[in-house]
């Protein structure tokens, strides 16, 4: 079983739905990080948590240390939005991640 | 500012020759590492280090070797390569709550 698991692995929207993606995590961490792979290839930095939620614009991310379990949320998606979301989790600099959730939104 | 740079963007090695990938940041990071990105199996840390003359295993360390001898660059070697070491290569660094990646080396070992 890995220790970080995803769901859902793919999740196609229509344009101003509200998204979730959930992180499940099997291991003690330090802090919980969520980031954004476009098409390109490129990962941009999005949250990093340790407790309680962040916001930032559309996007929310909530963590549940006792239950090991993070949330991302996309608000009135976009097709902009669209791209592979990457969960991370930090045990002490060693970082495992989820294999990722391919989202498309569609106009 | 740069941020973080990768060289090369693309690279074809024959199994056992040797290179270098390099990664440099202007941002003075303390944390630098290394992942390998491979289809259905996300990224995986193979080194990392906490500042010049630190570094440290991460999961999937083996043929791979890293040294960091200033707080700008830190390079990933590989001694002998093999076609298994096919991937898509990330640096990143951090600071508190943000990651910052380069754009990549695409690495073929044929």
């Amino acid at each position: 079983k890995n220790e970080v698991e995803q769901s859902p692995q793919n999740l196609t929207a229509q344009e101003g739905e509200f998204i979730t993606i959930n992180c499940s995590y099997s291991v003690g961490i330090s802090a919980l990080h969520w980031l954004q792979q476009h098409p390109g290839g490129g990962i941009v930095s999005l949250f990093m948590l340790s407790s309680g939620k962040k916001k930032h614009g559309r996007l929310i991310a909530t963590i549940n240390i006792q239950e090991k379990h993070s949330s991302l949320h996309i608000t009135a998606s976009h097709p902009r939005d669209s791209a592979v979301y990457i969960c991370a989790v930090d045990n002490n600099n060693d970082m495992r991640f989820g294999a990722g959730t391919r989202l498309t939104v569609k106009p | 500012n740069a941020g973080v740079t990768q060289t090369p963007k693309f690279q074809v090695l024959k199994t056992g020759q040797s290179m270098t990938l390099q990664c440099a940041q202007d941002m003075n990071h303390e944390y630098m590492s290394w992942y390998r990105q491979d289809p259905g199996m996300g990224l995986r840390l193979i080194h990392y280090s906490v500042g010049a003359g630190i570094t440290d295993q991460g999961e999937v360390p083996n043929g791979y070797n890293v040294s960091r001898s200033t707080t700008e660059d830190f390079p990933l070697r590989l001694l002998s390569a093999a076609p298994s070491q096919t991937s898509v290569y990330f640096c990143a660094t951090s600071w508190g709550a943000e990651q910052y990646f380069g754009p990549g080396t695409r690495l073929t070992v044929t």
